[in-house]
């Protein structure tokens, strides 16, 4: 498609319940990228893609979370046993390239809300 | 390490200039962008600047590079009340980590008709 697709649109999980968000990149994009955006607006680089081999992993927390992209298949990332802390905007974006002047296309997000 | 910092809020009257303004901390940064997130939506890019320029245009956008004072300005014109938004200011650093940018917190831009 044109657009970076991301469901659900909403999430909300009980504390420790798991959470799986997905993302559907733009067509022909080879660079997928996760963001966290908590309150004050601070965006949180996660994870990044390069078709379906992780590119740079730095930003996961090094429990709890993990994504993936698989061939022919949306992408997703998984949180288990949600903590409040976790609950943020998760913002997908894709990419063509991995360069500095490739711009990234972003999704509309997902908010998920841990009570 | 790396910073980006914005002033929070900034209300102009629909028809004025708007200059919303951005340090960073990271010299050694390549690739500077402004983004705009509307209501509920991701972030769209609007331009980006490459760290060897002072100054590019696009229309209505301005964006002016100190890179001596590690100073972004975004100036938009004839600002409309569909320009009312959150701008981010972001950096990078060498050529292959566009999706790795530190943000800014975002400046909230009101326009009043």
């Amino acid at each position: 498609g044109e657009e970076v697709a991301q469901t659900p649109k909403h999430l909300v999980r009980g504390e420790g319940q798991k959470a799986k968000l997905y993302c559907a990149p733009i067509k022909g994009h080879s660079y997928v990228f996760w963001y966290q955006q908590v309150l004050k607006n601070e965006f949180k680089f996660l994870i990044s893609f390069q078709n379906e081999n992780v590119f740079d992993e730095t930003g996961m927390p090094k429990e709890r979370f993990s994504a993936k992209c698989l061939p022919n298949s949306p992408c997703s990332l998984e949180i288990q046993a949600t903590k409040l802390e976790d609950s943020a905007v998760y913002f997908c974006a894709s990419s063509p390239s991995g360069m500095n002047n490739s711009p990234l296309h972003f999704g509309n997000g997902t908010r998920l809300t841990v009570t | 390490g790396e910073d980006v910092e914005q002033s929070l809020f900034l209300s102009v009257r629909e028809g004025d200039s708007s200059v919303i303004n951005c340090t960073y901390t990271d010299s050694s940064s390549t690739y500077l962008y402004w983004y705009k997130q509307e209501p509920g939506a991701g972030l769209q890019l609007l331009t980006y600047i490459f760290s060897n320029m002072d100054m590019k245009q696009d229309q209505r956008l301005t964006v002016l590079l100190n890179k001596k004072d590690k100073h972004l300005s975004l100036r938009i014109a004839d600002t409309q009340t569909g320009d009312s938004a959150i701008y981010f200011c972001a950096e990078s650093i060498g050529s292959t980590n566009a999706g790795k940018s530190t943000f800014g917190d975002g400046t909230t831009l009101t326009v009043k008709p």
